[in-house]
């Protein structure tokens, strides 16, 4: 199915441990966004990629790792995770950046770290 | 640092009635955009309305933008239980678009 897809929906998780969140598009977006969303902040941007073996630091990205080897996926990997990273993490992709074309959104991982 | 702001935080209205939520934002834009998103769900985009235009209309929304009071509004005409959802006025911010807290609305049967 043509979308955008992220795995795991749920994962719980310990602190300390490395933990990687999946997210697949399928319409060939050059851009493509991490957002994590908690209560009283909105969502925030982690990181976003321009293109292939492109990427740059959003708002919080401490903590946090990315990587795009391939233009259709956009891992998101916490090194050791923390409880302040439990969260609801969303990936998106647009065609010609956020700012001048709209997001399209994957369904979210729900993250707990214990 | 948020830039856009959604009031009212909540709203519960009947069915059939019309929903008017507001963004307030600080900085000059050239466009802003609205998404909706259901629960449990991802953000989905509604409308982008650019600084030169004042309104726009999607189905049974209307997006005004008033870029001298820097604000904007979502309209939603009759409302169904189905638009229970929070939406969201998301403006750009440098290369990045930052996203309010959104308004959660409550459409009641």
């Amino acid at each position: 199915d043509a979308g955008i897809t992220q795995s795991p929906r749920y994962k719980i998780t310990e602190t300390g441990r490395q933990v990687t969140l999946m997210c697949h598009q399928t319409w060939s977006h050059s851009y493509m966004f991490w957002y994590r969303q908690d209560l009283g902040h909105g969502l925030r941007l982690i990181y976003y990629s321009a293109a292939a073996d492109i990427t740059d630091k959003g708002e919080v990205p401490d903590g946090y790792v990315v990587s795009r080897s391939k233009t259709e996926n956009f891992p998101l990997t916490l090194e050791s995770a923390t409880r302040s990273q439990t969260s609801v993490y969303f990936c998106a992709s647009s065609a010609q950046g956020a700012v001048n074309s709209p997001l399209h959104f994957g369904n979210g991982t729900r993250l707990t770290v214990t | 640092s948020q830039q856009g702001e959604e009031d009212p935080q909540a709203l519960s209205i009947q069915e059939g009635e019309n929903a008017t939520m507001n963004c307030s934002y600080k900085t000059s834009i050239n466009n802003l955009q609205w998404y909706r998103q259901n629960s449990g769900r991802g953000l989905v985009h509604l409308i982008l309305i650019r600084s030169n235009e004042r309104e726009k209309h999607s189905g049974r929304l209307r997006v005004t933008l008033d870029t001298s009071k820097k604000s904007s509004s979502l309209l939603i005409t009759a409302s169904r239980a189905a638009d229970t959802a929070s939406y969201f006025c998301a403006t750009p911010s440098g290369s990045r678009l930052t996203f309010g807290e959104g308004t959660q609305l409550t459409v009641n049967p």
